[in-house]
């Protein structure tokens, strides 16, 4: 099935300890963003990237870190420096930027203990 | 309406009624504007998008309403169905190279049978 695929579902993590949350895309598109949802709350961009081996910083960036040296590919990690990582992080890819629809995945629910 | 602090906006329909779901956006530049669906836990769906050049778009059961003059954005939802129970967000693309997409804050809809 071609879509874009986020793991795990749930994630817990102690404070202080950086982790990595996963995308992967089949569809082919070159954009890629990250997203950041609080309860009751709209998305907030994270970062995005346009192309291999790019990415930009979006609105709320502190404190997170992403890579992307495959297209399929766009890795969140959540650093010890990001004050309240608690939240639903949303993974979005799109075929020509903001131009035409995102596709998004289903989500990794993080929880810091 | 408008959202406050961290409550959605809500809009209660019976079974059967349209539903109208408002956006206020906030680039005049934007040029690009999509409706997603979110149910709960899950990543937003694409419903409908629309481009700056036109003021209507239809789709199935929705219609996407353009009003560049206010900065308005409405979707509605014909013969609504327990089924489109769900927080609807709007998103718009401010123009240009700019590959960002930026969300509302959603409004939630509930449908009483």
């Amino acid at each position: 099935d071609g879509g874009i695929t986020q793991s795990p579902k749930y994630l817990f993590r102690k404070e202080g300890q950086n982790v990595t949350l996963s995308c992967e895309q089949n569809l082919n598109h070159d954009a890629m963003y990250w997203y950041r949802q609080d309860p009751g709350q709209g998305l907030r961009l994270i970062y995005y990237s346009q192309i291999v081996n790019d990415f930009q910083k979006g609105d709320i960036a502190e404190g997170y870190s992403v890579s992307r040296e495959k297209k399929e590919s766009f890795p969140l990690t959540v650093t010890s420096a990001q004050k309240n990582p608690t939240a639903f992080y949303l993974c979005a890819s799109s075929s020509y930027g903001g131009k035409t629809e995102a596709f998004f995945g289903q989500g990794t629910r993080l929880t810091v203990v | 309406g408008e959202s406050v602090g961290l409550h959605l906006p809500t809009l209660s329909v019976q079974e059967g009624d349209n539903s109208i779901i408002n956006c206020a956006y906030s680039n005049s530049a934007s040029d690009y504007f999509i409706w997603y669906k979110q149910e709960s836990g899950k990543g937003p769906q694409f419903i409908i998008d629309i481009r700056s050049n036109m003021d209507k778009r239809q789709g199935q059961r929705v219609t996407v309403l353009l009003n560049k003059t206010v900065k308005h954005l409405s979707l509605q939802i014909a013969a609504t169905q327990p089924g489109d129970s769900a927080v609807y967000f709007c998103a718009e693309n401010s123009g240009g190279s700019n590959y960002k997409l930026t969300f509302g804050k959603g409004t939630l809809l509930t449908v009483n049978p």
